[in-house]
């Protein structure tokens, strides 16, 4: 069966320090992966995705960037941190165009930037 | 434009007591719509997905239904326990591009 992994759990860092979130899918080959961002008391804001190794949509502009250095995995990085970059973050994968296959989410990540 | 409204945006009900939850989309061409329930500091986990063709749907204690000439989806929990106390996101694939559209969610807590 496929899953997925997510971590950390929870990060809490300083304002212009670096990030780096990993996620990586088992029990599949050439998903598509997804980071999402969920603010407090607000919906998924898709930040980017990917469809194969190297491939790198983003839907949001802004201070961090997405790389896909293996089939399976798909890592959130950022140079310089800023306050508003706080927020639960999600990975999901999903199989071919994930239309008519599963969604699934990763367990999250709580970024606190202080 | 391609949007995903739920309604309410929060609710509370008592313990044992049924509740619906609405999802409203205007979604086009639309292809499958899923229900998930994410719990608090957790990622959101499927509950049900329901496909053009599928009216409705159970899931245990959860049944989604889904209109798709007037776009509506609702999730009904029946029987309601503390434990269905989360968020319920509602979300909407189109057949195409690679994009899911998501709803705001409705925040369900149950009271003993």
């Amino acid at each position: 069966s496929q899953t997925i992994h997510q971590w950390p759990a929870t990060l809490v860092q300083p304002v212009g320090s670096p990030l780096s979130l990993e996620c990586t899918v088992e029990g599949t080959s050439n998903p598509n992966l997804y980071w999402y961002r969920q603010a407090a008391g607000r919906g998924l804001q898709l930040l980017f995705y990917s469809v194969g190794i190297g491939q790198i949509s983003s839907e949001v502009p802004q201070n961090l960037s997405a790389s896909r250095p293996q089939d399976r995995q798909f890592i959130l990085s950022s140079k310089k941190l800023l306050l508003s970059d706080s927020g639960f973050y999600l990975c999901a994968w999903s199989k071919g165009q994930g239309r008519n296959y599963g969604y699934t989410f990763g367990s999250g990540t709580r970024l606190t930037i202080v | 434009k391609n949007q995903v409204e739920q309604s309410p945006q929060s609710l509370i009900i008592l313990e044992g007591k049924n509740c619906t939850l609405q999802c409203n989309y205007t979604v086009s061409p639309f292809s499958n719509l899923r229900w998930y329930k994410q719990d608090t500091g957790r990622g959101p986990v499927s509950l049900t997905i329901m496909t053009f063709s599928e009216n409705t749907k159970s899931n245990g204690r959860y049944t989604a239904t889904l209109d798709a000439d007037t776009k509506q989806s609702s999730l009904h929990i029946t029987a309601s326990q503390l434990s269905d106390s989360a968020s319920y996101i509602c979300v909407v694939s189109a057949f195409t591009g690679n994009q899911f559209y998501f709803g705001t969610g409705t925040s369900l807590t149950v009271i003993p």
